[in-house]
């Protein structure tokens, strides 16, 4: 099957810095790629939709200068949570249709632990 | 907006007992998706249904979609212990966005 590799698999930093997280699509090409949030024991909360060559799409209430994405190839997306705090703290995760099509499955990366001190 | 309802959020059973989890749309659905994250890791993808009243099995797990395609429902039978994890549904409504329900956790007991 498809596969998606997402790096890092864990970060801890400090308050106020920047954190890049990377989502590559391995064995096929991804327009487009789904960003998540999930805080422990929730639901999967898109916060976003990485378009390659143009800009994400936002979810209600989700900062986009706070969460900054970038889709330049049609393999990577990368996510950048800007001057993170505690609250940023979550487990961070992404997907990718690998058809392209929307209302196709899902191939998930592991996913990235983010904590903030 | 659509919500994605998931009922139970947890689910203790012995293994061997069955186990089901629904899933309620407040909206129609165009397709609902399963996903299982075991511990630790991330969602798999298990099942997608489409059609109105579907049914599909894999193995001891069938899947059904609603005939009014807004409630969906995935009946594991005689649990077992590698049954264990977080199953959510992924609603997809008209916009073409999935929202995902909360999850049903299952620990199956030896």
């Amino acid at each position: 099957g498809a596969v998606v590799s997402q790096h890092p698999s864990r970060v801890i930093c400090k308050s106020g810095t920047s954190v890049k997280i990377e989502c590559r699509s391995l064995d096929f090409q991804a327009t487009t790629m789904f960003w998540y949030r999930q805080f422990p024991k929730q639901s999967l909360m898109l916060m976003a939709t990485s378009n390659e060559g143009s800009k994400a799409t936002y979810e209600q209430g989700v900062e986009k200068d706070k969460f900054l994405i970038n889709h330049a190839s049609l393999t990577l997306s990368t996510l950048t949570v800007t001057s993170a705090h505690p609250e940023d703290s979550s487990f961070y995760i992404c997907s990718a249709p690998p058809s392209g099509r929307m209302n196709e499955k899902l191939f998930f990366g592991s996913g990235t632990q983010l904590s903030v001190l | 907006g659509q919500q994605v309802m998931q009922i139970p959020q947890y689910q203790h059973v012995q293994e061997g007992e069955d186990f089901t989890t629904y899933c309620n749309s407040s909206t129609t659905l165009s397709n609902i998706q399963w996903y299982k994250q075991r511990p630790g890791g991330h969602p798999v993808f298990l099942i997608q249904l489409v059609k109105s009243g579907e049914v599909k099995k894999q193995k001891r797990l069938t899947f059904q979609f609603g005939e009014a395609k807004k409630n969906s429902s995935l009946h594991i039978t005689a649990t077992q212990t590698t049954d264990v994890g977080t199953y959510f549904c992924a609603g997809r409504g008209g916009a073409g966005k999935s929202t995902f329900g909360d999850g049903t956790t299952l620990t199956v007991k030896p």
